[in-house]
């Protein structure tokens, strides 16, 4: 069975600090996808990143990095100076290859005080 | 990526009463998707929105309940039936690039029953 954990319910961290939001994975397939997407206040969710279960490599995009580490089953991420902007719900997802469903982890709000 | 949107971006109903919800895609797509976000929860799959047949519902959600159309390969809508205040939701509609299992998300539509 598919599941996905974000121990982190809520965090609170203070501007311009560094900040990572957990995701443990568990799914019995060797070909699944994991992303991460993110949900501001106004509601939408933001589509942040996908990484293949093939491809180990992390990935980072500014001031936003990926950890994905097969043998712990986890794939973090870590906002690098962070700034009120990025105050938001983060949601990590799984999906794997017997069909196009995409089942998501309870979700971290992380509030960045100024 | 495709341009979503949501009719209405939001809604406050009665009891008992049913509020069609309108997903719009400006270019075909094959994977059509509908979920729900109860207030400080998860999103939660309600069913597969598929062209020219019967909708796929996950386990909990049933057809009379939240009956889904998709008459086009760009449009599809999901009615929330005899509505009860635990229907107060977002509700989000999804397109699947058919890349990856990758999806991305309409801008939602915030619904409070009374």
């Amino acid at each position: 069975a598919q599941k996905v954990t974000q121990a982190q319910t809520e965090i609170s961290v203070v501007e311009k600090e560094d900040v990572t939001l957990d995701c443990v994975y568990e799914t019995r397939d060797t070909t699944y996808y994991l992303f991460w997407y993110k949900q501001p206040p106004s509601g939408e969710l933001v589509f942040l990143i996908r990484r293949n279960s093939f491809d180990e490599q992390n990935e980072i995009s500014g001031r936003y990095s990926w950890n994905f580490q097969k043998s712990t089953s986890s794939f973090n991420f870590t906002i690098t100076a962070s700034q009120v902007v990025d105050s938001a719900v983060y949601f990590c997802a799984l999906s794997d290859n017997r069909d196009d469903k995409i089942i998501f982890g309870k979700g971290t709000r992380l509030h960045i005080l100024p | 990526s495709a341009v979503i949107s949501q009719k209405p971006s939001r809604d406050i109903c009665q009891r008992g009463t049913s509020l069609t919800i309108q997903c719009q895609v400006d270019s075909q797509v094959t994977m059509m998707f509908w979920y729900r976000q109860q207030p400080g929860q998860s999103l939660t799959l309600i069913a597969t929105a598929n062209q020219g047949s019967e909708a796929t519902y996950e386990s909990g959600f049933v057809i009379d309940k939240f009956p889904i159309s998709r008459p086009n390969l760009t449009f599809s809508t999901l009615t929330v039936s005899n509505m009860s205040p635990e229907d107060s939701s977002i509700y989000l509609c999804s397109v699947g690039t058919g890349v990856y299992n990758e999806q991305f998300f309409g801008p939602g539509t915030r619904l409070t029953v009374l």
